[in-house]
């Protein structure tokens, strides 16, 4: 069964602070792992898009890497605009329809 | 402007009652999707469809119906709403799945309380 994990659940960081976020996943031949941004009140919405292992995506200060087993988001130098939800899902070869979502990780940046 | 909306964004009904909400994408996107959206639980598929008239079961349906008559409407009703159905329900459309894997684009979410 297709399986995402984030950690940790909550992270706090001053401003300035660079960290990472971790999405572990298992999955029957990964068509996509995917990163999304969810503000209170909002629907999530799209980061990144990763495919295969060894591949990484930059926006910002924001970059994420992949590996066969897990994916991290890295944040360097984080503003308290960066506060938010950041949702991971993975996109399998036998549910090629559906994305599988981790619990998040509620990130709070602090002046 | 293109985009997805939904609607009502906030909806308080009785216990029994039956609710819709509303869904309707402008990307003549072919896939859509209805989650819902816990504490502790994270995004849970509810329901999605592949295209007009076509709709399959997610991991949680019980107790939800959908239809799709039109490629930009994706309608979710709750026959007879109970107070575990209160939640945060998020509609989300997407291009066909191919050999990589297909972002989804979200709403902006109704949040549905049941008294």
């Amino acid at each position: 069964e297709d399986q995402v994990t984030q950690s940790p659940e909550a992270l706090r960081l001053q401003e300035g602070e660079s960290s990472s976020l971790n999405c572990s996943y298992t999955v029957s031949g990964l068509r996509g792992l995917f990163w999304y941004r969810q503000d209170p009140g909002k629907g999530p919405e799209f980061l990144f898009t990763l495919y295969s292992a060894g591949e990484e995506k930059e926006k910002e200060r924001l970059k994420a890497t992949l590996t066969k087993k897990e994916s991290f988001l890295h944040i360097t130098a984080p503003k308290p605009e960066d506060s938010a939800t950041y949702l991971c899902a993975v996109q399998g070869r036998e549910d090629t329809d559906k994305l599988i979502f981790g619990t998040g990780t509620r990130l709070q940046v602090f002046p | 402007d293109a985009g997805i909306t939904q609607s009502p964004r906030y909806k308080i009904t009785e216990t029994g009652r039956q609710v819709t909400l509303m869904c309707h994408q402008t990307w003549s996107h072919s896939y859509m999707f209805w989650y819902r959206q816990d504490l502790g639980h994270g995004l849970r598929l509810i329901y999605y469809s592949a295209a007009a008239d076509i709709t399959d079961k997610g991991e949680v349906p019980d107790g939800y119906v959908v239809s799709r008559s039109k490629t930009e409407n994706f309608p979710l009703t709750l026959e007879s709403a109970t107070r575990s159905q209160t939640s945060v329900y998020f509609c989300a459309s997407s291009a066909p799945p191919s050999g990589r894997g297909k972002k989804q684009f979200f709403g902006p979410g109704t949040r549905l309380t049941v008294l």
